[in-house]
């Protein structure tokens, strides 16, 4: 399978513990996006990377969230002290920039319950 | 205000009607427009770019408006397969893919 992967599927965790999400992206992609959604409401931008470079963080996510791509390659994402509100889906994307042309391709997700 | 808009819907249309779904966005210096499709409790996938000039696939047809900011998506003769939300995807130059809320359309028998 050539796509994105992302693990693992599906994570429940207490409040109060740490996560960590992995995305591996099409290989020939430079760029990666995660995002957060939930029920009802379209994806949430809350990160991306061109290559190994983070070039831009959501402001309205806390300092308990952290990404890398340290490669260029795949990513990680980790929630740290998870509360009840990041309860979601966490969508990774990957994408190979060409001038103005970018089409974005989505992996499963990793659905998040925080008890 | 929202960098993308769109009506969440639900939009009941009954099979074979045309709908249409509209998406504004905030910043002029917006460069890409895209259509997504959401299947439900599914990831989303592209539909199709969105074309200064407007631009045609199947029975789908998108457009855009510079001056008003704002891109639209025609779908004719719906079928019940077209149900999902419709997702709105504006990129301003070398910056980030932003979505809007999505749009359900429902194609009822």
């Amino acid at each position: 399978d050539t796509g994105v992967s992302q693990n693992p599927r599906h994570k429940i965790t207490k409040r109060g513990q740490n996560v960590t999400f992995r995305c591996d992206p099409i290989s020939e992609h430079n760029r990666l996006y995660w995002y957060r959604q939930t029920l009802g409401q379209g994806p949430e931008f809350l990160t991306y990377f061109q290559n190994e470079a983070q070039l831009e963080k959501s402001r309205l996510l806390s300092d308990r969230f952290s990404a890398e791509r340290p490669k260029g390659s795949f990513s990680t994402l980790e929630i740290q002290r998870t509360e009840q509100g990041d309860s979601a889906m966490y969508l990774c994307a990957s994408s190979l920039v060409r001038g103005q042309g970018e089409k974005l391709f989505f992996g499963s997700g990793t659905q998040l319950s925080v008890l | 205000r929202k960098e993308v808009e769109q009506d969440p819907g639900p939009f009941n249309v009954p099979e074979g009607a045309t709908v249409a779904f509209n998406c504004t966005y905030s910043n002029s210096a917006s460069q890409s427009f895209f259509w997504y499709r959401q299947d439900c409790r599914k990831e989303p996938k592209l539909l199709m770019s969105v074309y200064s000039s407007g631009n045609e696939d199947g029975r789908f047809t998108a457009q855009l408006n510079r001056a008003s900011q704002y891109i639209s998506l025609l779908i004719r003769d719906s079928k019940l397969s077209d149900s999902a939300t419709y997702l709105c995807v504006v990129r301003g130059g070398y910056q980030k893919v932003t979505f809007g809320t999505g749009t359900k359309l429902q194609v009822i028998p």
